[in-house]
């Protein structure tokens, strides 16, 4: 298996623009994780899915920030609109029965 | 809800040293504590667990303790190498069983500790 797959790698966008972050998880997996890595707050949990249902989505910051999971092999994190504030690395995980989650390798975005 | 703690935030060591890094936590009822070990440019990769019914837990050049009485657990490299080189981060949650095995519960990470091991 290749992994937890996430596109882009890298993303610049202006304010105000909408930002859409992708992840293929792996494989059979039926946990789904979204984090978000910055220097001042670490790693944090936004979201996570079970068997593609939001169960958790008490880490979202605010109503800009939206994600789904449309079927287990794909899921989004949309950010409309954009700001400064949420530039940072976001990492989608997968985890088989809730067991060791493995990361992608993230997307570096950066808001202008 | 729960609260981790990691010190130090960075070490320095020489190769074929050892490195110990510790982390405190604040909720009582965490019983999984996994460690994670992120290079750059990559995301953040399990070296090593320890559930809370194990005081500890060795692999290779790693291992990790755990006091549950203090809640502090700690991970242990011995005979450190460049490729140690590498931020770590601890983490602690609640894990249950169900049927289907184990429910999955929260991660709370520390904060990292950036770690260079000069050759």
């Amino acid at each position: 298996d290749a992994g937890v797959i996430q596109s882009p790698r890298h993303e610049v966008t202006e304010m105000g623009q909408e930002v859409t972050l992708r992840c293929k998880p792996i494989s059979g997996h039926d946990y789904l994780f979204w984090y978000r890595q910055t220097m001042m707050r670490g790693l944090e949990l936004l979201i996570y899915f079970n068997n593609n249902v939001p169960i958790d989505d008490s880490g979202m910051p605010e109503d800009r920030f939206s994600a789904k999971m449309p079927n287990a092999s794909f899921s989004t994190l949309k950010i409309q609109p954009s700001e400064p504030r949420d530039s940072a690395v976001y990492f989608c995980a997968s985890s088989l029965r809730g067991q060791e989650a493995f990361f992608g390798q993230g997307t570096r975005l950066t808001v202008v | 809800g729960e609260n981790v703690e990691q010190h130090p935030s960075t070490l320095s060591v020489q190769e074929g040293d050892s490195a110990v890094i510790k982390c405190t936590y604040s909720d009582s009822a965490s019983n999984y504590f996994p460690w994670y070990k992120q290079e750059l440019g990559k995301g953040p990769q399990l070296i090593i667990d320890i559930r809370s019914n194990v005081g500890e837990k060795k692999d290779q050049r790693i291992a990790v303790t755990l006091n549950k009485t203090a809640k502090h657990f700690s991970l242990h490299i011995t005979e450190t190498q460049p490729e140690d080189s590498a931020v770590y981060f601890c983490a602690a949650s609640i894990r249950s069983a169900n049927a289907g095995g184990t429910s999955y519960g929260k991660l709370t990470f520390g904060q990292g500790t950036i770690l260079t091991v000069h050759p």
